[in-house]
């Protein structure tokens, strides 16, 4: 059973243009959503997360929207930059649990120069 | 030191061979957890720690798995009888006590595991 559903698989973006990536989930109790972000042979960093009682974060470029009635979240990333090139994965997790990170499969995201 | 490290960055084993995975986790923190990554799909849970307290387990796939912590710092990820279908990075991460909404959880480069 895959709890966090992340779309599209792959997405290419020309530089300056948006980047959205979408995530929905089914556990009601996930009440911490981060999104990663991952270079060929690296782990993943931490990119910006997002609780259930606000509907939208903003750091920088990126930015998260959260749909807690639909369940569901997205990335977006303004003026995308060939350096943000990297694969993106969604998380969830309850952190009145045993904190481990459900993550989605990822999205590999290529902006051309 | 600087950032979660993982030994080796690269590991080939035969089929039926033991290997054991190693993760120093960032000075002082209290919380640890591996993942395996195969590839091409997103980090999946193995197991976590709380100092030397193995508090989840659920995500270990057999009982070939086994990871350990004795002193609440380095913890190793050991597989016994390797199999094919254990190939895939295996990433370890840890955090500091308490929990947050910026709480970060910082990750290693992994160590791929190869099985032939």
């Amino acid at each position: 059973q895959q709890q966090v559903k992340q779309s599209p698989q792959s997405l290419i973006v020309q530089k300056g243009g948006i980047s959205i990536i979408n995530c929905a989930y089914e556990n009601t109790a996930f009440d911490y959503f981060p999104w990663y972000q991952q270079f060929p042979g690296k782990g993943p960093a931490l990119l910006i997360a997002i609780r259930p009682d606000v509907s939208e974060k903003k750091e920088g470029r990126f930015t998260i929207s959260f749909n807690k009635s639909a369940k569901q979240f997205s990335l977006h990333i303004m003026d995308s930059q060939p350096g943000d090139s990297a694969t993106y994965f969604c998380a969830a997790t309850s952190q009145g649990g045993s904190e481990k990170l459900v993550f989605g499969k990822g999205t590999k995201l290529t902006v051309n120069p | 030191g600087a950032g979660v490290s993982q030994s080796p960055r690269y590991k080939v084993a035969k089929r039926g061979q033991d290997v054991a995975l190693r993760c120093d986790p960032i000075s002082g923190h209290v919380s640890l957890f591996w993942y395996q990554q195969a590839l091409g799909q997103g980090p999946e849970f193995l197991t976590y720690f709380q100092n030397e307290a193995q508090l989840d387990k659920s995500g270990l796939p057999s009982d070939r798995f086994f990871a350990e912590r004795p002193e609440g710092s380095v913890s190793t990820l050991k597989i016994q009888r390797t199999q094919q279908e254990d190939s895939a990075v295996y990433l370890c991460a840890s955090s500091r006590p308490s929990r947050g909404l910026d709480e970060k959880l910082f990750f290693g480069s992994g160590t791929q595991l190869s099985v032939l």
